[in-house]
């Protein structure tokens, strides 16, 4: 059972469009949210990450949007830029994300943004 | 977060044979998680390990095959055993901290 769904598989976008990315969850004890980026032959890097008490948080041009009744979180990347092509995860967890407590990942976005 | 150094980075080995991977983390962290990921895939948690107690392991994963120790809190291996050509992978080591999960940079196994 995937209990973190997300999409699109893929997405090219234009350098300075939009890049939305879309994940919804199943399990309502999940209370943490974080979106990794993960480039060539690195290891996944947290990128911002948010709890259920706010609706959005931002931090530069990424921006992460949260249903909480629909159970869904989103990634908003503004001004795309060449460097931000990664592939993208979401995750989620439970307790708050306290270090003790797994995460569980999403099958990831292959984002390419054009010059 | 702490700081997580991972090797070795890359190795191609025979089937039949394993590999040992290592994390040294340079602060105490309490739990350790250990993930794959396959070529283009997610990551799939394999084992959280916590110093001084048996790793757990997640289903469709054992210990035979996936021994992890952890001896201190900044160490921790992860063997990969009789590998076969399907164990060629990416495998991560990971810790949480107050400022989100920190991983590895990975060793990216090919079996042949």
């Amino acid at each position: 059972q995937q209990q973190v769904k997300q999409s699109p598989q893929s997405l090219i976008v234009q350098k300075g469009g939009i890049s939305i990315i879309n994940c919804a969850y199943e399990n309502t004890a999940f209370d943490y949210f974080p979106w990794y980026q993960q480039f060539p032959g690195k290891g996944p890097a947290l990128l911002i990450a948010i709890r259920p008490d706010v609706s959005e948080k931002k931090e530069g041009r990424f921006t992460i949007s949260f249903n909480k009744s629909a159970k869904q979180f989103s990634l908003h990347i503004m001004d795309s830029q060449p460097g931000d092509s990664a592939t993208y995860f979401c995750a989620a967890s439970t307790n708050s994300g306290g270090s003790n407590y797994k995460l569980t990942f999403g099958k990831g976005t292959l984002l390419t943004v054009n010059p | 977060s702490a700081v997580i150094s991972q090797k070795p980075s890359r190795d191609i080995c025979q089937r039949g044979t394993s590999l040992t991977i290592q994390c040294q983390v340079d602060s105490q962290v309490t739990m350790m998680f250990w993930y794959r990921q396959q070529p283009g895939q997610s990551l799939t948690l394999i084992a959280t390990a916590n110093q001084g107690s048996e790793a757990t392991y997640e289903s469709g994963f054992v210990i035979d095959k996936f021994p992890i120790s952890r001896p201190n809190l900044t160490f921790s291996t992860l063997t990969v055993s009789n590998m076969s050509p399907e164990d060629s992978s990416i495998y991560l080591c990971s810790h949480g901290g107050a400022a989100g999960y920190t991983f590895g940079s990975g060793t990216r196994l090919t079996v042949v």
